[in-house]
């Protein structure tokens, strides 16, 4: 099972709205709508944003909302601040063995 | 509130064993399942395993089954994840989360540090 497929990149000025993607196959993001979205800030534990595609947990910003289409999700955060800057993984429930699988990661750079 | 406290981190040899140990509080124990999920050094996520906590089911990455066993003791509350056949590969943090409904991870450990080194 290989990972979802992320930008490594992404950046956008404070104020500013950035997107980012997470492909996946039939087989896990387009079959199932159990795709969530991780923020990592360095040295510390995951922390969740987005379960279920895009239901934001209690606590969670609503400058971070999900989307998907077909095999890709979308993760958009809005109104970029610099506390937003951190690595963010998709995840996604799939029918193969291996239950669950993580994107491949998205560093998000504050200009 | 939820918390999840892991063991502290572990230096092993290649070929060696590893028990990481995930004490939860502030919720009932048998309610929700426990993931592992482990990061390399400067790497991405990567999910391991999954224990139910309720009945013991398992459900393990196919790129380390057959040396990887997760287990549960209900009476404190801990779940365990065992690796077995270490190689330096291994090297990586090791996170619990608490799986609040499907592939939904809404509480995670701190983390232990294992180091496969010769």
């Amino acid at each position: 099972q290989s990972a979802l497929t992320q930008p490594a990149s992404v950046s956008g000025s404070p104020g500013q709205s950035i997107t980012i993607s997470c492909t996946g196959t039939s087989s896990d993001v387009g079959r199932y709508d159990y795709v969530s979205w991780y923020q990592q800030h360095p040295d510390t534990a995951p922390k969740l944003l987005i379960n279920d595609v895009s239901n934001r947990p209690s606590g969670v910003s609503s400058r971070f909302s999900g989307s998907k289409s077909g095999n890709t999700a979308s993760l958009t955060i809005s109104g970029l601040q610099a506390e937003d800057e951190a690595e963010y993984y998709c995840s996604s429930y799939t029918s193969t063995t291996t239950r669950y699988v993580f994107g491949s990661g998205t560093k998000v750079t504050v200009l | 509130q939820v918390h999840l406290m892991q063991s502290g981190g572990e230096v092993k040899r290649p070929g060696a064993s590893v028990k990481v140990s995930c004490k939860a509080s502030g919720y009932p124990f048998t309610t929700y399942a426990i993931n592992w999920v482990r990061q390399a050094p400067g790497q991405g996520l990567e999910w391991m395993a999954r224990i139910s906590a309720n009945n013991g089911n398992t459900h393990y990455a196919q790129k380390v089954q057959g040396r990887v066993t997760v287990t549960t003791d209900t009476s404190t509350s801990t779940a365990y994840m065992e690796l077995r056949g270490l190689t330096s590969a291994d090297t990586a943090i090791y996170y619990c989360a608490r799986e609040y409904s499907l592939n939904w991870f809404d509480s995670w450990g701190q983390g232990t540090l294992v180091t496969v080194s010769s």
